[in-house]
């Protein structure tokens, strides 16, 4: 059971250019979002979905896209990348139940913007 | 806005020590509140979670409980060991089928052997 699956591990990018954050989960949860982890700050949450095809920001979307074409996949789009974005990311699915929430996170991704 | 604050940032006990680890929230109004660890490198792995009914949840040599009223909840590790070494980090969620989590800052902790 693979679990929240994020690539890549470890990127760094130059200023301006842009990429895409994979993110994939294989247990049919409907929820998906994004966090970015900052020293000193915890995580915060840059945008969510709540099933295929829905999406909304979260506390801190701005410079940051994402879609959700289907319930495994989620990938996160940095549009053009800044030195403020340099942070670790890390994807997560859950599903909620009267039970109580069910929540994984993949193991992050560090990316440096020079 | 809601906020979330863990103290002390980092701790260091010796081994076999109890230890208390302390959240404070500032709006009462949650769903309930979780608590994870943290691996250097690693992401995050869910420990224990308090319904915002319920007083405190057990597992293991782990106990977490809630004061909603206050504020505050607490994680209470018996029995340190080595292998406890990690970031603990908690997270308090608004409301039933909102999976929007508020995160504290973390507290760094270090079992000395």
């Amino acid at each position: 059971n693979a679990g929240v699956t994020q690539t890549p591990k470890f990127q760094v990018l130059k200023t301006g250019q842009s990429m895409t954050l994979q993110c994939a989960q294989d247990m049919n949860h409907e929820y998906m979002s994004w966090y970015r982890q900052d020293p000193g700050m915890g995580l915060r949450l840059i945008h969510y979905s709540v099933g295929a095809g829905i999406t909304d920001q979260g506390e801190v979307p701005n410079g940051y896209n994402v879609s959700r074409s289907t319930t495994e996949d989620f990938p996160l789009r940095l549009l053009s990348a800044a030195p403020s974005q340099t942070s670790v990311y890390f994807c997560a699915s859950s599903y909620s139940s009267a039970s109580g929430n069910t929540i994984y996170f993949g193991e992050g991704s560090w990316l440096t913007v020079v | 806005k809601q906020e979330v604050t863990q103290i002390p940032a980092a701790l260091s006990v010796p081994e076999g020590e109890n230890l208390v680890l302390n959240c404070s929230f500032t709006d009462s109004a949650i769903y309930n509140l979780q608590w994870f660890r943290q691996d250097p490198g690693k992401g995050l792995t869910s420990l224990l979670l308090i319904q915002s009914s319920q007083r405190e949840q057990t597992s293991g040599r782990l106990n977490a409980s809630l004061d909603k009223s206050s504020g505050r909840s607490t994680l209470y590790i018996a029995a340190s060991q080595p292998g406890d070494s990690a970031t603990y980090l908690c997270a308090v969620r608004r409301d039933f089928g909102n999976e929007k989590l508020t995160f504290g800052t973390g507290t760094r902790l270090t079992i000395i052997p």
